[in-house]
């Protein structure tokens, strides 16, 4: 079965500090990947996307992510954390043979203490 | 804000109550969608349309009826909910251009509780 798995529930990093939110999947092809983003009491909002070439994705609000084939990962990444960035962060990923099923992983809180 | 609203926030419904979650989108999308979520679990894909019309039923049970009567608008009908139904329910939209790689614009959701 097609899965993404977001390995931590939990992930506290101090402001200033460089982070790092983990993303494997397991789907056939090349997929389509994504990041969003939810602040408390809102809906999702998204972060960037990899289709095809560089690897290291550039998004929103300074994040970045890195695609591993080898190790079939998008990670998460941000080279120093604000306070504001604390929210729950879900990595998704579209196989190629789907129209609109995005698989989506269960999701990481980010917590950024000051 | 992402352009899409959904009413009401809250609603706190029994079992034999029938109620209606409302969804607008104010970005000249194509395709809208409804999805549940639930705490530390992945999104679940719940109903899909594009152009008004239905391209994905994900196994919903049929206490859960979607309507679409235009491509801004789409509503979720509830009626004889189960408490394990209690979620926050997300509208999202999107430009369809059929290749995959379209962002989803969410509301902010409704969180629903049934009792």
């Amino acid at each position: 079965a097609q899965s993404v798995a977001q390995p931590e529930d939990q992930v506290n990093v101090a402001e200033g500090n460089p982070l790092t939110v983990k993303c494997t999947y397991s789907v056939s092809g090349n997929p389509y990947l994504f990041w969003y983003v939810q602040y408390p009491n809102r809906g999702l909002q998204f972060l960037l996307k990899y289709i095809t070439g560089d690897n290291l994705v550039k998004g929103s609000y300074g994040f970045e992510a890195e695609f591993n084939k080898s190790q079939t990962s998008f990670h998460l990444k941000k080279p120093s954390a604000l306070v504001s960035d604390s929210a729950l962060y879900f990595c998704a990923v579209r196989p190629m043979d789907s129209n609109y099923q995005l698989i989506w992983g269960a999701g990481t809180k980010l917590i950024i203490k000051p | 804000e992402t352009g899409v609203t959904q009413t009401p926030r809250h609603l706190v419904m029994g079992m034999t109550n029938k109620k209606s979650l409302k969804c607008e989108q104010h970005l000249g999308h194509n395709a809208m969608y409804w999805y549940k979520q639930s705490a530390k679990k992945p999104l679940e894909l719940m109903f899909v349309y594009n152009f008004k019309e239905q391209t994905e039923n994900n196994s919903v049970p049929s206490r859960f009826s979607p309507e679409c009567p235009n491509s801004s608008h789409l509503f979720l009908h509830l009626h004889t909910l189960q408490p394990e139904d209690s979620a926050l329910y997300l509208c999202a939209s999107s430009q369809d251009r059929g290749q995959g790689d379209e962002k989803l614009f969410f509301g902010s959701g409704t969180q629903l509780s049934v009792l």
